[in-house]
Parts: structure tokens; C-alpha cells; sequence
């Protein structure tokens, strides 16, 4: 079955620190992959999505960027973090075949600018 | 514009009691899906039902079923026989057209309390 992990679950880092975030798949392969953000009391904002390797497509310009190095490995960066930055984010993938397909997620990250 | 409306910000149901939360969507698109998320205070985002615009009978799932009324463009979210548990954010969520990658459009959601 397929499984996705998403780490740090929880993360504090201080205005203008980097960050790096990692979503990996397990037991699919090609999925198209997402990554979203939730501010507090909020719906999902949708960041970026891939439909394959090096192939991004971001939906908000921010200080964020997104890579997939691998097939199945999504990682949500930023070189300096702004307190807007804050909010709940999550990784998700789904199989490319068309409207019929749902979302699954990953548990998320939680985290906080200081 | 708003393309997920999900008027009910907030829904309180008696525990064993059914509750419907309401969702209406807007595309011009024929060929779209529509999805049911639960995110419980832990933050997981729990998919739990299906609809697609070309399924003639309404979908469900357990104690949940979806009633489409497409001319209407709505799709509610019907729970039976609520549990302590059901108490969560839910949100409504569509996917638009034939293409693999396109984005799936969620709405406000609606925070529901299931009262013992």
C-alpha cells in the first residue's frame, strides 16, 4: 500500500533562517505531488505541484521554492524565512489519471517563525 | 471568484444524530470530481468520500454518503449516526477536467462538534 512521510513534524526557526522540509512516497510510482499551506483556523493554500521529476509549478509567488530531486521526493525550501511564513504545511500526492483521483496526505508540519 | 463555498463555518449535531454539511461549487468544466476531507485537531488530512460528475447514483462510504445535486452544483456531506470522534474541520474539495496534474480546489471548511 502507499504510504507518504513528511518531516520535521514540528519545527521553531528564527526570522531569515533557511528551511528545508521533505515529503517522500513509498509503494507508487510517478505520482503528482503537492505541497500546501494552512494558516491557523484556515483552508489549504495550494504552494506548488509536480507532475515529475524537475518539473514544478508554483501556484503563489513567496520566498518559497520547491524541488523533486527524486521520483518520489518533494522538498519545500526558502533561503530566508519571513514571519508570514508561519502556518501548518502539508505534502500530498495523488496518481496522475485525470478528476477520479483523490489527494492523500502526509501529518504535516507545524511550523513556527520567531 | 469563489469556486468552494462552504457556508457553514461552524455546526454543533447530537451525538447518534444525523448532520449535513453543506458545500456548493462553481465550473464550467463537465468533467470534475469532488472530494470530502475530515482534519481532526492533529492536523491529518483524512480523505473520506468521492463524487464524480459523471456517477448517476450519489456515493458512499460507511456512515457517510454525499448527496449531489448537480444541477444545482451542490454536494453535501451527509453524516448518520454522529460519534464523538466526527468532531473535526471538514472540508469540500473539487478537481477540475481530464488533465493528470490539475490542482484540486479546496473550500473554507466547516468545524463540526458532535455534543454527548
Amino acid at each position: 500500500s502507499q504510504t507518504i512521510h513528511q518531516w520535521p513534524a514540528t519545527l521553531v526557526q528564527p526570522v531569515g533562517s533557511p528551511l528545508s522540509l521533505e515529503c517522500t512516497v513509498e509503494g507508487t510510482s510517478n505520482p503528482n505531488l503537492y505541497w500546501y499551506r494552512q494558516a491557523a483556523g484556515r483552508g489549504l493554500q495550494l504552494l506548488f505541484y509536480s507532475v515529475g521529476i524537475g518539473q514544478i509549478s508554483s501556484e503563489v509567488p513567496q520566498n518559497l521554492s520547491a524541488s523533486r530531486p527524486q521520483d518520489r521526493q518533494f522538498i519545500l525550501s526558502s533561503k530566508k524565512l519571513l514571519l508570514s511564513d508561519s502556518g501548518f504545511y502539508l505534502c500530498a500526492w495523488s496518481t496522475g489519471t485525470g478528476f477520479v483521483q483523490p489527494q492523500h496526505f502526509g501529518d504535516g508540519t507545524r511550523l513556527s517563525i520567531l | 471568484a469563489q469556486k468552494i463555498t462552504q457556508t457553514q463555518p461552524g455546526m454543533f449535531v447530537q451525538e447518534k444524530e444525523a448532520v449535513t454539511l453543506d458545500c456548493t461549487y462553481d465550473t464550467s468544466d463537465p468533467s470534475y470530481g469532488l472530494f470530502w476531507y475530515k482534519q481532526p485537531s492533529s492536523g491529518e488530512m483524512i480523505f473520506l468520500i468521492y463524487q464524480g460528475s459523471y456517477d448517476q447514483q450519489n456515493a458512499t462510504e460507511g456512515r457517510y454518503s454525499l448527496n449531489f445535486q448537480k444541477a444545482r452544483k451542490s454536494a453535501n456531506l451527509v453524516i448518520s449516526a454522529s460519534q464523538l470522534g466526527d468532531s473535526a474541520m471538514y472540508f469540500c474539495a473539487m478537481r477540475e477536467g481530464e488533465t493528470s496534474y490539475d490542482k484540486v480546489i479546496f473550500g473554507p471548511g466547516t468545524s463540526l462538534s458532535v455534543i454527548p
